[in-house]
């Protein structure tokens, strides 16, 4: 249990396009899911915070505007990298947890804007 | 203010030898403590968690750490290392909703 999906798993767009990555939770109701980037060889930067039915909470120094996080079901949370530029590029990965459980991670996307 | 430090950014340990992985953490009341695991390209697995009760956490892979909390402490360990373990290892503190990572230590398994 608790398998977590993300779609696309890799996405090249051009310059100035949008992105929109899915994440969800397959098997539980997430409460809350979390959006994460991650740069070649560390850690993963929380970027964002969303609760079903309410706006995100960002992270300090993430843009909400280029960034929008919709989560509008207990299992279906979206990512969109909007009017994408080349130092988008990353690997994005989301997170699904129930109340107080434990973070489990989707398989991650990886953006590259050309 | 919670964080966790993985003194180690690499380690290489041959294969069938023992592993024991570092995590220290801070953290204001009793922690809830994670050990994740990634493959190059891959999200996150879980391999075990430490919410309350027995110290020594018993996880897959035949993974085991073990929460110490006078040393602030909670390493992983294996017995005998699998050149399928080589990979980035992240040590977690922190309740689901205010997670806090480390830098990961990256696992070498040489032949």
């Amino acid at each position: 249990g608790a398998v977590v999906s993300q779609h696309p798993s890799r996405v090249i767009c051009k310059s100035g396009t949008s992105v929109k990555i899915e994440c969800r939770s397959l098997d539980f109701q997430a409460t809350t899911m979390f959006w994460y980037r991650q740069f070649p060889k560390q850690s993963l930067m929380l970027m964002a915070t969303s609760n079903e039915g309410s706006k995100a909470t960002y992270e300090q120094g993430v843009e909400k505007d280029k960034f929008l996080i919709n989560h509008a079901s207990l299992t279906l949370s979206t990512l969109t990298v909007t009017s994408a530029h080349p130092e988008d590029s990353s690997f994005y990965i989301c997170s699904a947890s129930r109340i107080q459980e434990t973070q489990y991670f989707g398989p991650g996307t990886r953006l590259l804007v050309l | 203010a919670q964080s966790v430090t993985q003194p180690d950014i690499h380690i290489t340990v041959s294969e069938g030898a023992s592993l024991e992985l570092r995590c220290n953490y801070s953290y204001g009341a009793t922690p809830y403590l994670f050990w994740y695991v990634q493959s190059p390209g891959q999200g996150l697995q879980l391999l075990l968690k430490y919410f309350s009760g027995d110290t020594l956490v018993q996880g897959i892979k035949g993974f085991e750490a073990e929460f110490k909390r006078s040393q602030s402490s909670f390493n992983l360990r294996k017995p005998s290392v699998h050149w399928s373990d080589a990979a980035e290892y992240f040590c977690a503190v922190g309740a689901a909703n205010d997670m806090r990572f480390g830098a990961g230590t990256r696992l070498t398994v040489k032949p």
